[in-house]
């Protein structure tokens, strides 16, 4: 069975700081990996995905995160961040077999971006 | 090219009563799964579907049930509403079940 956990619940940050929002993940199989972003009221956006190739993935907003195998993890990093980021972030994994698109998502940071 | 849409936003329901919830997928996407969240839970996976069967189903009870139509128009249904059933409820379509999802806005359900 797949799980990932995202290590911190809450992220506090100064605007134009740099953030890292941490995602480690548990799976016997191949795994896809995703970073959702989701905005209050909203549903959730895809900010970029690890399919395969590439362990270091540019997604949407600025925002980049770096598949590292041999530490299961996945993390979410922006150099530097905009009072619109503040949000609440979610890791996901789906099998790479491709046999189904279920996801499994970890609970969830909330970005805090203070001016 | 419009996105996912779910329908109703906003339901409120009473404990006991049945709620059905719909979700149009993109145009062109033959995939629809579907998702519970709440604020203990998370995320939590119910049901994906693809050209009308369910391939795959959470670990959720048989008062949730979901179907798919032929032209990729999905509905959930959760019968005798609990409490505990207040929760958004988010659907993903997508070309197909391997490729990426796309969400809707999704519903809020709130049991009283």
């Amino acid at each position: 069975a797949q799980s990932v956990t995202q290590l911190d619940s809450q992220v506090p940050v100064f605007e134009e700081a740099p953030v890292e929002l941490r995602c480690n993940y548990s799976s016997s199989v191949s795994v896809y990996l995703f970073w959702y972003v989701q905005y209050p009221n909203q549903g959730l956006q895809l900010l970029l995905k690890y399919l395969s190739g590439s362990t270091l993935v540019k997604g949407i907003n600025g925002f980049e995160a770096e598949f590292n195998k041999s530490q299961t993890s996945f993390h979410l990093r922006k150099p530097s961040v905009h009072i619109s980021d503040t949000a609440e972030y979610f890791c996901a994994v789906s099998e790479g077999s491709g046999n189904t698109g279920k996801l499994i998502f970890g609970q969830g940071t909330t970005l805090q971006v203070k001016p | 090219k419009a996105g996912v849409t779910q329908t109703p936003r906003y339901l409120i329901k009473t404990r006991g009563q049945q709620v059905t919830l719909s979700c149009s997928p993109i145009s062109g996407h033959r995939s629809v799964s579907w998702y519970q969240q709440t604020p203990g839970q998370g995320l939590q996976f119910l049901f994906e579907y693809f050209s009308e069967t369910q391939r795959n189903k959470g670990n959720f009870p048989g008062r949730f049930s979901g179907r798919q139509f032929s032209n990729s128009r999905s509905e959930m249904n959760v019968s005798t509403l609990e409490l505990g059933d207040s929760a958004l409820y988010l659907c993903a379509s997508s070309f197909t079940w391997n490729t990426e999802a796309f969400f809707g806005q999704g519903t809020r359900l709130t049991v009283v």
